[in-house]
């Protein structure tokens, strides 16, 4: 298996402009995670799907992020407007079951 | 709510030497896992603890569990260099509202 995929790996936006992040988890896995890492705050978990239905969002911090994850193969992090606090590395993560996770190589967010 | 807290935050010693890493947490547990993560990297799963004094083992790392106290060690053996990064202890709670929490994480340096 490939792992978790993220896209991209980078990404450079300007303040205002609506970003979208991408991650395909490992196949067979029913559980998937999103996380925000920064030096000033560290790990922070965003939001957790269970077979595609949002389970906890209550690290979501404000409105101008969305999750979804339209099927078992696919979620996406979307953030509209984009402000310069949001610049972090953003993790997708996967398990079978609440078990271990397994992550993505991560996207580097830098909002200008 | 579920809470994870780790000590020390910073840890730098010397190669050769042996230290312990701490992970309490602050309800009933299911499971606890131990990641590393290497600057500028993903995390990586290093260990998973299942039952109240598990003991698991990988070269010169070494984690157990104690449910009844709600404590995680991860005790280091004669640290070599490769070993300077950062850890995670990582607790949830499947048959509890699903609720699963990251400790803050451990810098460790590895000085030679």
């Amino acid at each position: 298996d490939a792992g978790v995929i993220q896209s991209p790996r980078h990404e450079v936006t300007e303040m205002g402009q609506e970003v979208t992040l991408r991650c395909k988890p490992i196949s067979g896995h029913d559980y998937l995670f999103w996380y925000r890492q920064t030096m000033m705050r560290g790990l922070e978990l965003l939001i957790y799907f269970n077979n595609n239905v949002p389970i906890d969002d209550s690290g979501m911090p404000e409105d101008r992020f969305s999750a979804k994850m339209p099927n078992a193969s696919f979620s996406t992090l979307k953030i509209q407007p984009s402000e310069p606090r949001d610049s972090a590395v953003y993790f997708c993560a996967s398990s079978r079951y609440l078990y271990e996770q397994y992550f993505g190589p991560g996207t580097r967010l830098t909002v200008t | 709510e579920l809470k994870v807290e780790q000590n020390p935050l910073f840890l730098s010693m010397q190669e050769g030497k042996n230290y312990t890493i701490y992970c309490n947490y602050s309800t009933t547990s299911d499971r606890l896992y131990w990641y590393r993560q290497d600057p500028g990297k993903s995390l990586e799963s290093l260990f998973v603890l299942l039952s109240n004094g598990a003991v698991k083992q990988e070269g010169r790392l070494m984690a157990s569990l104690d449910t009844k106290a709600r404590l995680s060690t991860l005790h280091i053996t004669a640290a070599v260099h490769d070993l300077s990064a950062t850890y995670f202890c990582a607790v949830d709670m499947e048959y509890n509202n699903n609720d699963m929490r990251f400790g803050a994480g451990t810098r460790l340096t590895v000085k030679p």
